[in-house]
């Protein structure tokens, strides 16, 4: 099966600049996850999909953060304005519902704010 | 909330011998799952091993084996026979359950393990 896909690879902005991630799941995996990895430490959880609902955004920074997953499928995560700490690697992953069931990675986005 | 902590932050081996890295987690849950994910340079997140906390019995994967002490807390994992392919980061990972916000999974920072040829 394809994997999870997400574009761009890399991006370099400014600070105080939008940008927007894409994340692609594996079909039929109903739970969307958008972690964001700083260098050096382990990814934390920004927001959670189940189909096209939020069941988690809890540590998202609602006020630069957004994402959207509509129809249930690709998501969209946006940063608007960025900060230099925004640096980091986003990481989307999929999963069905049950225990037999794990994630399925991307191999995420390098985000670099100047 | 659930922590996991990995306290050394980088370890070398050379190829063919053993190695074992160490996790220490908390949490007030009985039950929950512990996984191993390695994280090469391309990125992408892979399972490893994973271990349920109401098994008593150590989950085993080929060269990978963890020992899991509920009571401590700890969830080490051994990789055994090491391989120039297993250089990578090895995150230790935390989950409550499979269903809705307790699927989310919390890691520790993470360590860099390098094998010398």
């Amino acid at each position: 099966e394809a994997g999870v896909a997400q574009s761009p690879r890399y991006k370099i902005i400014e600070k105080r600049q939008s940008v927007a991630f894409w994340c692609n799941p594996i079909s039929g995996h109903a739970t969307l996850y958008w972690y964001q990895q700083i260098l050096g430490q382990g990814p934390k959880l920004l927001i959670q999909f189940q189909n096209n609902g939020v069941v988690d955004d809890s540590q998202l920074p609602k006020d630069r953060f957004s994402a959207e997953r509509l129809k249930g499928v690709d998501s969209t995560l946006k940063i608007q304005p960025a900060k230099l700490e925004d640096s980091a690697v986003y990481l989307c992953a999929s999963s069905m519902t049950g225990i037999n069931y794990g994630y399925t990675f991307g191999s995420g986005t390098r985000l670099t704010v100047v | 909330a659930q922590t996991v902590t990995q306290s050394q932050p980088e370890m070398s081996v050379q190829e063919a011998e053993t190695v074992t890295l160490s996790c220490t987690y908390d949490t007030s849950e009985s039950n929950y799952y512990l996984f191993w994910y390695k994280q090469p340079p391309s990125r992408q997140m892979i399972l490893v091993i994973r271990q349920e906390a109401y098994k008593q019995q150590n989950a085993t994967e080929n060269r990978f084996s963890v020992n899991f002490q509920k009571a401590a807390k700890s969830f080490s994992l051994k990789i055994s026979d090491s391989q120039l392919g297993d250089t990578a980061m090895y995150f230790c990972a935390f989950m409550r359950d499979y269903t809705g916000a307790n699927s989310k999974l919390t890691f520790g920072k993470g360590i860099t393990l390098s094998v010398r040829p």
